[in-house]
């Protein structure tokens, strides 16, 4: 069954440090779309970067790249540099293509405090 | 900017009342979803819609109905509210069906309360 697991469910970072959030999937799907949001505590959940399970390079968005291991099927999100603002909750999601790949799969989350 | 708006910030509804939440979207998408978020459960999908007048139950359709009668809104509807209804509720929209690269935009969220 397609599922995502972030195992982590709180994170703490110093203001200026890289800090990296795990999420592992499983799927028996080999196309398959991985995403990450970030939520703030005003609620709104905002994309922060994709990967695509045939993508040769790991994504990168800014300050946020994602360390794709496939064969471990996991998808790290590493946040370079924290700032304050950083302070939220973190989903992993998964879309696959096989099926009905208008739904996206979503981890519990990760809620990361940055601090000063 | 793409924008998907619902219609109340905070609501709060008494038991056995009919609720009505409300997303527009300007995005010209033709998914839309309404999610349920609660703490430790993480988000749950309720319905999905597709296209115009078309939806598919999620994962937690009970207690639940949608409407889509236009493209740009998609509507959840409490039929009889109940206590164990409050929750935080999401809607959100993605367009380019087939794709997969294509993100999910979300609204800023409802949070509803049920007394």
């Amino acid at each position: 069954a397609q599922k995502i697991t972030q195992t982590q469910p709180g994170m703490f970072v110093q203001e200026k440090e890289a800090v990296t959030l795990d999420c592992t999937y499983d799927t028996s799907d080999p196309s398959y779309g991985l995403f990450w949001y970030k939520q703030p505590s005003s609620g709104e959940m905002i994309f922060l970067i994709y990967q695509g399970s045939y993508d040769q390079q790991n994504a990168t968005e800014g300050r946020y790249s994602l360390n794709f291991q496939k064969a471990r099927k996991s998808a790290n999100l590493v946040i370079s540099a924290s700032q304050l603002g950083d302070s939220a909750m973190y989903f992993c999601a998964m879309r696959e293509i096989a099926g009905n790949n208008r739904k996206l799969i979503w981890g519990l989350g990760t809620s990361l405090a940055v601090n000063p | 900017d793409v924008k998907v708006t619902q219609s109340s910030r905070y609501l709060v509804k008494r038991t056995g009342e009919k609720v009505f939440l409300e997303c527009v979207q300007d995005m010209d998408h033709e998914n839309m979803f309404w999610y349920r978020q609660d703490p430790g459960l993480g988000l749950r999908l309720i319905y999905f819609s597709y296209d115009v007048k078309m939806k598919e139950k999620g994962d937690i359709p009970e207690g639940y109905s949608v409407s889509r009668e236009k493209k740009e809104r998609f509507s959840l509807i409490l039929e009889s509210a109940s206590t164990n209804q409050t929750s935080m509720y999401l809607c959100a929209s993605s367009g380019d069906r087939g794709r997969m690269n294509t993100e999910a935009f979300f609204g800023q969220g409802t949070r509803l309360t049920v007394v």
